[in-house]
């Protein structure tokens, strides 16, 4: 398995809060991303990265905000939180290249509901 | 832009049963990626395959089996003697070549196999 870890995994929190969602990764794969899926959506694209310091916006990405400082570490923050960022949030990697080894590989997620 | 659609919200079938589970793309390039992704009840999504636009030859693996027809604008998958841990939700996804690698998902299918 690919070595993705997205923390907390499930957070509960108010609205008008900020909050920030950790992905790390031990591959050193260069892009990384942020998805949000909601029932009837699939799965959106919110953020992503193709490099330290290199971010880039999504479909979804009011409300949103992102840093990548070192390689390994992908954070997403939603600067005050709202009740339609209730969500299932998926950090995903994909390496650098053209052969069968750049799929993106995904982490367990992370169930937010905000009240 | 790029649009993925998977029309079949949700499939049951009975055990040993094959089933097809449908998906069609949109895209103005000539060279994409389409994939597909396994989330079992889980929660974790799980790359199945990858298929490149210029390679329409389908694809056997076990049970599971492709078809790709550039000329329809499909990427269909058949599960042959479905199994009851073959229910999950199903998505299809397009990535363009030459973008930093993220994903368009279509909204996924609900395979639910019943014993």
């Amino acid at each position: 398995d690919a070595g993705i870890t997205q923390s907390p995994r499930h957070k509960v929190t108010e609205t008008g809060t900020p909050v920030t969602l950790r992905c790390h990764q031990t591959e050193n794969h260069r892009y990384m991303y942020w998805y949000r899926q909601d029932p009837g959506h699939g799965l959106r694209l919110i953020h992503y990265s193709y490099g330290v310091k290199d971010t880039d916006k999504g479909e979804v990405s009011d409300g949103y905000s992102v840093s990548r400082s070192k390689t390994e570490d992908f954070l997403l923050t939603l600067e005050s939180a709202t009740s339609s960022q209730t969500s299932v949030y998926f950090c995903a990697i994909s390496a650098s290249g053209t052969g069968l080894n750049t799929e993106a590989f995904f982490g367990q997620g992370t169930r937010l509901t905000v009240v | 832009a790029q649009k993925v659609t998977q029309a079949q919200t949700e499939i049951s079938v009975v055990e040993k049963e094959d089933v097809t589970l449908d998906c069609v793309y949109e895209t103005r390039d000539t060279t994409y990626y389409l994939f597909w992704y396994k989330q079992p009840p889980s929660g974790e999504l799980v790359f199945l395959i990858r298929r490149n636009s210029f390679d329409e030859q389908n694809e056997i693996s076990g049970r599971y089996s492709w078809n790709f027809q550039k000329s329809t604008s499909s990427f269909n998958f058949t599960i042959t003697a479905s199994q009851v841990v073959d229910s999950a939700v199903y998505f299809c996804a397009l990535r363009a070549q030459g973008s930093a690698r993220q994903l368009t998902f279509g909204s996924g299918t609900q395979l639910t196999v019943l014993p």
